[in-house]
């Protein structure tokens, strides 16, 4: 079946750096890419929307200045969460739909990356 | 707007079947889902159903819809200790993709 794959699984980083957070789909291409964000014991929250060959699309409340969005290639999503502060720690979940037919087919999600700003 | 509501938690015992509610606020939604998130981990997607579908079965999951009241259940048959677990309802608006997420029921078996 189809899979998405997170890379790193869990960083930890000293306040002030930025850190880099790829998502792959393994055996599908993916046009778009989704970038959600979930705080402890809360739901997701989608943070933009990655559209290769063209810039993402932030969702309301979501500074694109500091979450940069670049969707390289047909297989190949990365976040990168610049200037990174305690209160960006938080576990980032990326999915990839699988279109069949010109709809939507079904989502697949990464198993996130563990975001730790000290 | 686009929202979707869950109960936040449900107990039961081993054994007995568990049932999960939802409601969702966006008619367009093509599909809906249900996603199993256990500690620490990713979503795993439980399964998915159709908008023009009323019910959908799984081996020991059902899921059912109610269109007109857009409500969404999931029931379990056989709860395990196993599925202990954070369970999310969600729904795609539109074909667009993208998945709008309720708050997420955790499931506690007892056993």
């Amino acid at each position: 079946g189809a899979v998405v794959s997170q890379h790193p699984s869990r960083v930890i980083c000293k306040s002030g750096t930025s850190v880099k957070i790829e998502c792959r789909s393994l055996d599908f291409q993916a046009t778009t890419m989704f970038w959600y964000r979930q705080f402890p014991k809360q739901s997701l929250m989608l943070m933009a929307t990655s559209n290769e060959g063209s810039k993402a699309t932030y969702e309301q409340g979501v500074e694109k200045d500091k979450f940069l969005i670049n969707h390289a290639s047909l297989t190949l999503s990365t976040l990168t969460v610049t200037s990174a502060h305690p209160e960006d720690s938080s576990f980032y979940i990326c999915s990839a739909p699988r279109l069949a037919g010109g709809f939507t087919d079904t989502q697949y999600f990464g198993p996130g990356t563990r975001l730790t700003v000290l | 707007g686009e929202d979707v509501e869950q109960s936040l938690f449900l107990s039961v015992r081993e054994g007995d079947s568990s049932v999960i509610n939802c409601t969702y606020t966006d008619s367009s939604s093509t599909y809906l889902y249900w996603y199993k998130q256990e500690p620490g981990a990713g979503l795993q997607l439980l399964t998915y159903i159709f908008s023009n579908m009323d019910m959908k079965q799984d081996q020991r999951l059902t899921v059912l819809l109610n269109k007109k009241d857009k409500h969404l259940s999931l029931r379990i048959a056989d709860t395990q200790t196993g599925d202990s677990a954070i369970y999310f309802c969600a729904e795609s608006p539109l074909t667009t993709g993208k998945l709008i997420f309720g708050q997420g029921t955790t499931l506690q078996v007892k056993p």
